[in-house]
């Protein structure tokens, strides 16, 4: 089984929608949670810590269910920029600076 | 800005050569990882450093070595090149975990590397 699994999509939505997506992990001792974006052929980039009690940064809200073990990105108002795969990290027990990625979800917004 | 370079963006090699994938960080990080990625199968991590010198296998560490002989530099090595080696090859470094957090990992631009 897969440390951290992924919805691959894609999720094809028009500009000035919402989207969502889960992804769950199976480590328990897991305690940092974070969604890096990777644009095409690009690196991975830190979108957003994921915090126990959830977190907004202005478009994209970030929630953490720790008893089913799944977290989710919630895209508000898409835009074309925000067309990219999004990867669902955690690391692999408290104070452990080793990570764990999921495969991503693609999301594609369309004009 | 953390900025973290990698040494070629695409490399061309024939199985059995060595390979050298460079790695250079200029933010004072301890900690530099290199990791593979493919399709369907996210990133997974080879190895990783925690100081100079110092380096620990990651989850596929086989037909890899690394070399850490200075802070900002971590190298990582492909003794001979096989086919199965072709992949995008990501350099990143973050700072130790401090408390119960575990600290942005930045990425190189990654290193297209095919083995024919």
């Amino acid at each position: 089984r897969k440390e951290v699994e992924q919805d691959p999509g894609p999720f094809n939505v028009p500009e000035g929608a919402t989207v969502a997506f889960n992804c769950t992990y199976s480590n328990s001792a897991s305690q940092s949670f974070f969604w890096y974006r990777q644009d095409c052929r690009k690196e991975p980039k830190l979108l957003m810590s994921v915090y126990s009690s959830g977190n907004e940064d202005g478009r994209f809200t970030a929630q953490l269910n720790r008893a089913s073990q799944y977290i989710s990105l919630l895209i508000r108002d898409s835009k074309l920029s925000d067309s990219a795969t999004y990867l669902c990290v955690v690391n692999r027990r408290s104070n452990d600076y080793k990570l764990s990625f999921g495969a991503g979800t693609t999301v594609t917004v369309r004009a | 800005d953390v900025k973290v370079t990698q040494s070629s963006r695409y490399l061309v090699k024939r199985t059995g050569e060595k390979v050298f994938l460079e790695c250079v960080q200029d933010m004072d990080h301890e900690n530099m990882f290199w990791y593979r990625q493919d399709p369907g199968l996210g990133l997974r991590l080879i190895y990783f450093s925690y100081d100079v010198k110092m380096k620990e296998k990651g989850d596929i560490p086989e037909g890899y070595s690394v070399s850490r002989e200075k802070k900002e530099r971590f190298s990582l090595i492909l003794e001979s090149a096989s086919t199965n080696q072709t992949s995008m090859y990501l350099c990143a470094s973050s700072f130790p975990t401090s408390g119960t957090s575990t600290d942005t990992q930045y990425f190189g631009p990654g290193t297209r590397l095919t083995v024919l």
